[in-house]
């Protein structure tokens, strides 16, 4: 089966530390996007990747880091510099970031939790 | 920039009746539209899509429109379900493919 995998499911933060979001995707798709959801809001983009080793801030990158060694995989990082992490974090990737009609597929999600 | 807005919610209806979700879009230039849902706890998955004017995106029994005149891309469906509570997201995308969401309208159907 083809899809997005997220995890944990529930991640929990002490304060000042790092903590990691995993997200692989298995339907060899060049671009993969991590976007943050807050109750009662729309989604809103943290970091795109358009290919291997190549990452782009989106509109709220800051307390966020991500890598893309992989084709599968685009780890994202919420440091301690982000003071509001407690959020639903979704991946979600496309064959493409051109053309304007891509559907983007979305995981699962991880719900990140503050102690 | 681009935005979408959508009617607010939440939205309760009874099964069988007829659903109406508002959504209509700013954009500079000729965007796809996109309609998501979101079950509880889950991710979105794509419900129907329309990538230029007048074209009509369908999936199990729900329909909208792209009307570029209206900049709008309403959401509807004949007679709804129990099973059809969720969260639904109209969403955007232009020729960077930079995707823009609407806030959500939570739609709940009772038996």
């Amino acid at each position: 089966d083809g899809g997005i995998t997220q995890s944990p499911k529930y991640l929990f933060r002490k304060e000042g530390q790092n903590v990691t979001l995993s997200c692989e995707q298995n339907l060899n798709h060049d671009a993969m996007y991590w976007y943050r959801q807050d109750p009662g809001q729309g989604l809103r983009l943290i970091y795109y990747s358009q290919i291997v080793n190549d990452f782009q801030k989106g509109d709220i990158a800051e307390g966020y880091s991500v890598s893309r060694e992989k084709k599968e995989s685009f780890p994202l990082t919420v440091t301690s510099a982000q003071k509001n992490p407690t959020a639903f974090y979704l991946c979600a990737s496309s064959i493409t970031r051109t053309g304007g009609s891509e559907t983007q597929y979305f995981g699962p999600g991880t719900r990140l939790l503050v102690l | 920039g681009d935005s979408v807005t959508q009617m607010e919610g939440p939205v309760t209806l009874s099964e069988e009746a007829f659903l109406t979700i508002n959504c209509t879009y700013t954009a500079t230039g000729y965007p796809s539209l996109f309609w998501y849902v979101q079950y509880p706890g889950e991710g979105l998955q794509l419900l129907l899509k329309a990538t230029k004017a007048d074209d009509k995106g369908s999936n199990k029994g729900f329909e909208a429109t792209y009307r570029k005149e209206t900049t709008s891309f309403h959401l509807e469906k004949g007679s709804v379900q129990v099973s059809d509570s969720a969260v639904y997201f109209c969403a955007l995308s232009d020729i960077s493919n930079d995707m823009r969401f609407g806030a959500g309208t939570r739609l709940t159907v009772k038996p």
